[in-house]
């Protein structure tokens, strides 16, 4: 079963407003990534937080992370209508080298 | 440096064939995967390997078959299609270091696969 489920499953936004997509997770994780996927094409690796790391930064992109509700967020600032894609968070666990996605958050973004 | 690179970009198969998608990547990563992925499903992990000659089975393994001979390649094999495993299909690497657990994954572009 997944071990991440993103939340909302579809957001559609105006270009230049704020994006904001959550993931929560059920077991205690060695780390959490965010993937982003374009139409037709491969997932593409946005960012990683470790589990002992509450917030980290790149570039638009601002994620969190929670242990204690088990959930982490992704805020996607001054949007652009190339922000427009899916986006998945994954999370690794202790003792397991395999990494396991949720089903995603669709994002569209309004010109 | 052309990363992960998987081969047919689309297939069409009936019930019962047998196929190989190709995946090979270029990065020397020792830590190599496959996934389908589902329409409201997201990706669920088929099967894996963290070098060359060691393989396990991820969430879905029925039906797949891979090895890993050579580091850089990692087939995945439809023993007899069936339509349930019409899906798509991405390949994906990483370095393993401390594991999969530190670094990222790099995706191959996917395979498009229906079994009629």
């Amino acid at each position: 079963s997944q071990q991440g489920e993103e939340d909302p499953q579809a957001l559609s936004i105006q270009e230049g407003e704020n994006a904001t997509m959550n993931c929560s997770y059920k077991t205690s994780i060695n780390n959490l990534q965010w993937y982003r996927q374009n139409s037709g094409r491969g997932l593409v690796h946005l960012i990683l937080i470790r589990s002992n790391e509450r917030e980290k930064h790149s570039g638009r992109l601002r994620v969190t992370l929670d242990t204690s509700k088990k959930s982490s967020s992704l805020l996607i600032t001054a949007s652009r209508a190339a922000d427009t894609a899916s986006y998945f968070c994954a999370t690794t666990y202790f003792g397991n080298e395999k990494l396991t996605f949720g089903t995603g958050t669709r994002l569209t973004i309004i010109p | 440096n052309a990363g992960v690179t998987q081969t047919p970009k689309f297939q069409v198969l009936k019930t019962g064939q047998s196929m190989t998608l190709q995946c090979a990547q270029d990065m020397n990563h020792e830590y190599m995967s496959w996934y389908r992925q589902d329409p409201g499903m997201g990706l669920r992990l088929i099967h894996y390997s963290v070098g060359a000659g060691i393989t396990d089975q991820g969430e879905v393994p029925n039906g797949y078959n891979v090895s890993r001979s050579t580091t850089e390649d990692f087939p995945l094999r439809l023993l007899s299609a069936a339509p349930s495993q019409t899906s798509v299909y991405f390949c994906a690497s990483t370095r393993r270091g401390g594991g999969q657990r530190n670094s990222p994954l790099h995706f191959g572009n996917g395979t498009r696969l229906t079994v009629t």
